[in-house]
C-alpha cells in the first residue's frame, strides 16, 4: 500500500524557515518524479517543485525559485522541501505528490502538511 | 505559463443525472491533461490521465475526452458522495498549471 507522510509544518514568522519532509513507502521511490503542491487556505492547487527520480534534475516555480529547495534521499525513500524567506503568501496545505515520468499525472498525494506563515 | 481555465465554476445537479466540466487550455497541450477529485479537509485524488485513461479503480461514471485545448469531465450517475471540487492538470509542459476548481453540489 502508498503511503506518503509529510511532516515538518507549523507556524513561522515572516522571512523564517521551515523544512518539510515526506516519508514514502509501498513504491519503488527511486523510480517516480516527486513533487510538492500547494493550496493556499480556499483556494486551488499551485505545483511548487519537482525533483527527478535520481535527483538529477529541479525545477521550481517562479514564486519560490531561490527561497526552496527540493531534495531526495533514496536510500532512505523521503522527499525534503527546505523553505526559506517564507512571506504571508507562502500560508498554504503543502502535499507530497509521485509521477511516473514523462506522461503520467500525479497518481498519489499525501495527506498535506500546514505551514502557516504569520506574525 | 500554459494557463487553465475551468467551467463553470460551481455546477449543481440531481442525484442520478450527469454533468460536464470543461477545462480550456491557453496553448495545446496535446492529450497531457489530468483530472482529480478533492473533497474537504482532503487530499485530490487522480481520476483521469493522459485525458481520458481512467485510474486504476475510479469507477467508469467518470469519463474525459477532448484534446490539444479543450478537455471535458463527465460524470454520471451522480449520487451524493460526488460532491467535491474537481481540478483540471496541464502536465505537458513546466511549470504544471491546474484549473481553477469546479465545485460539484448534488442536490
Amino acid at each position: 500500500e502508498v503511503q506518503m507522510l509529510e511532516s515538518g509544518g507549523g507556524l513561522v514568522q515572516p522571512g523564517g524557515s521551515l523544512r518539510l519532509s515526506c516519508a514514502a513507502s509501498g513504491f519503488t521511490f527511486s523510480t517516480y518524479v516527486m513533487a510538492w503542491v500547494r493550496q493556499a487556505p480556499g483556494k486551488g492547487l499551485e505545483w511548487v517543485s519537482s525533483i527527478g527520480g535520481r535527483g538529477d534534475y529541479t525545477l521550481y516555480a517562479d514564486s519560490v525559485k531561490g527561497r526552496f529547495t527540493i531534495s531526495r534521499d533514496n536510500s532512505k525513500s523521503t522527499l525534503s522541501l527546505q523553505m526559506n524567506s517564507l512571506r504571508a503568501d507562502d500560508t498554504a496545505v503543502y502535499y507530497c505528490v509521485k509521477k511516473l515520468g514523462y506522461g503520467y499525472a500525479l497518481d498519489y498525494w499525501g495527506q498535506g502538511t500546514l505551514v502557516t506563515v504569520s506574525s | 505559463d500554459i494557463q487553465m481555465t475551468q467551467s463553470p465554476s460551481t455546477l449543481s445537479a440531481s442525484v442520478g443525472g450527469r454533468v460536464t466540466i470543461t477545462c480550456r487550455a491557453s496553448q495545446s497541450i496535446s492529450s497531457w491533461l489530468a483530472w482529480y477529485q478533492q473533497k474537504p479537509g482532503k487530499a485530490p485524488i487522480l481520476l483521469i490521465y493522459n485525458t481520458s485513461i481512467l485510474e486504476t479503480g475510479v469507477p467508469s461514471k467518470f469519463s474525459g475526452g477532448g484534446s490539444v485545448t479543450e478537455f471535458t469531465l463527465t460524470i454520471s450517475s451522480l449520487q451524493p458522495h460526488d460532491s467535491a471540487t474537481y481540478y483540471c492538470q496541464q502536465y505537458n509542459a513546466y511549470p504544471w498549471t491546474f484549473g481553477q476548481g469546479t465545485k460539484v453540489e448534488i442536490k
